[in-house]
């Protein structure tokens, strides 16, 4: 079975600029998450997609944070534009449902802004 | 809101057994995982406990107490390859279930 796949793995820009990342979920995993990881810190969630609905996005930067899934299967996120403390590793991760059930991980895309 | 505490960082030697707290608050509580990631990698699951008691698989056991608001993750027979972080988290059903994760505690397993 296919794991969950991201890219690009790593990214490098300047601030201000704009950046997307691509995710594709394990396949028929209803439930998609966006985490940001600060270094030393654990996962954040930015947004939860059950299929191509949003569940949560209460800690999503909305002003220049935005996140989509179209078709309820690969999601994009994208920064517009990027600050300094957007350097982070985004993870993707899915889970069959948003029941009792543990989430499975992509290896993450590593941002740094400049 | 969701409160989840565990220690930074924590060091024990090869072939010792080591105990990681993890302490939490949360309105909706409906399970916890925790989670084992090593440095530049991807968190993989390791445990999940939604009842009472001690969960064993294998050198690694996870214990709940929902009325502490209290977890361990209990690791046997250390080995080097355990050097890594230990993340708890909490799915809390307020709103829809979410998965919500400590900082992790870093432990470093030495010879």
């Amino acid at each position: 079975e296919a794991g969950v796949a991201q890219s690009p793995r790593y990214k490098i820009i300047e601030k201000r600029q704009s950046v997307a990342f691509w995710c594709n979920p394990i396949s028929g995993h209803a439930t998609l998450y966006w985490y940001q990881q600060i270094l030393g810190q654990g996962p954040k969630l930015l947004i939860q997609f059950q299929n191509n609905g949003v569940v949560d996005d209460s800690q999503l930067p909305k002003d220049r944070f935005s996140a989509e899934r179209l078709k309820g299967v690969d999601s994009t996120l994208k920064i517009q534009p990027a600050k300094l403390e957007d350097s982070a590793v985004y993870l993707c991760a899915s889970s069959p449902s948003t029941g009792q059930t543990e989430a499975f991980f992509g290896q993450g895309t590593r941002l740094t802004v400049v | 809101g969701q409160n989840i505490d565990q220690p930074t960082e924590m060091t024990a030697t090869e072939g010792a057994i080591v105990q990681i707290n993890c302490t939490y608050q949360t309105s909706g509580f409906n399970g916890l995982f925790w989670y084992q990631q090593h440095a530049g990698e991807a968190p993989t699951f390791l445990s999940y406990n939604v009842l009472d008691g001690l969960e064993e698989k294998g050198r690694f056991s996870s214990f709940l107490s929902r009325s502490k608001g209290y977890s361990y993750l209990l690791l046997k027979e250390l080995q080097m390859k355990d050097s890594a972080s230990y993340l708890c988290a909490v799915r809390d059903n307020t709103g829809g279930f979410k998965t919500i994760f400590g900082a992790g505690t870093r432990l470093f397993v030495k010879a």
